[in-house]
């Protein structure tokens, strides 16, 4: 069974610059969660999907955004980058949100914003 | 709000020595609790969780975590560590009914030494 798939794993950016990173859930999971980690602030909850559907969101501003697509796949966007928003963006696939099960999470997008 | 503390930030422990990672968190809420490995360049891995019932849980690489609910404390332990166990520890927790949302500690290096 092919695991959580995130793509594209490294992308450089300017500031002012929009990104999109995408993320595969395994295969039957239609929860899909987004973190972003960062030496200072560590592991930090975005947001969650179900069913095409935002379920959850942390304490980010609107910039960050996302959206789940009909075959679980999801996206994040974060438009007008500024150089905080370096980070290692990992997602998390679920069979759904009821939180006992286990997440698996993929191996990450590293983002730099230069 | 919930939060999760972890005091330690690195831990080096020779090989075959026991070891515990120290996790207390704080809710006002039942909770779920989970300790995720983090190797380098890669994603999170699910070590163990504490969901109900039994407050002893075990991983199957000879981790185990006990659930203290007076001392709001879930820390990680290992008998015998091996330099394979060289990772980033994270203690989280989600709420119970609110989704996948985990809220993170700020991470534990584990060094194991020869």
């Amino acid at each position: 069974k092919a695991g959580v798939t995130q793509t594209p794993r490294y992308l450089i950016k300017t500031r002012g610059q929009q990104v999109t990173l995408s993320c595969s859930p395994i295969s039957g999971h239609r929860s899909v969660s987004w973190y972003q980690q960062t030496p200072g602030q560590g592991l930090q909850f975005l947001f969650e999907y179900f069913s095409e559907t935002q379920r959850n969101k942390g304490n980010f501003p609107g910039r960050f955004s996302g959206r789940q697509f009909s075959n679980s796949r999801s996206e994040m966007n974060v438009s007008t980058l500024e150089l905080g928003d370096s980070a290692l963006y990992l997602c998390a696939s679920s069979l759904d949100p009821a939180g006992a099960n286990e997440q698996f999470f993929g191996p990450g997008t590293r983002l730099t914003v230069l | 709000a919930q939060s999760v503390t972890q005091l330690d930030s690195q831990v080096p422990v020779f090989e075959e020595a026991p070891v515990e990672l120290r996790c207390n968190y704080s809710s006002s809420v039942s909770v779920y609790l989970f300790w995720y490995v983090q190797y380098p360049n890669q994603g999170l891995q699910l070590l163990l969780k504490y969901l109900s019932g039994s407050t002893l849980v075990e991983s199957i690489n000879g981790f185990e975590a006990e659930f203290n609910k007076s001392q709001t404390s879930f820390h990680l332990r290992k008998p015998s560590v091996h330099i394979s166990d060289t990772a980033e520890y994270f203690c989280a927790v989600g709420l119970t009914g609110g989704g996948n949302k985990l809220t993170f500690g700020t991470g534990t290096q584990l060094k194991v030494e020869l």
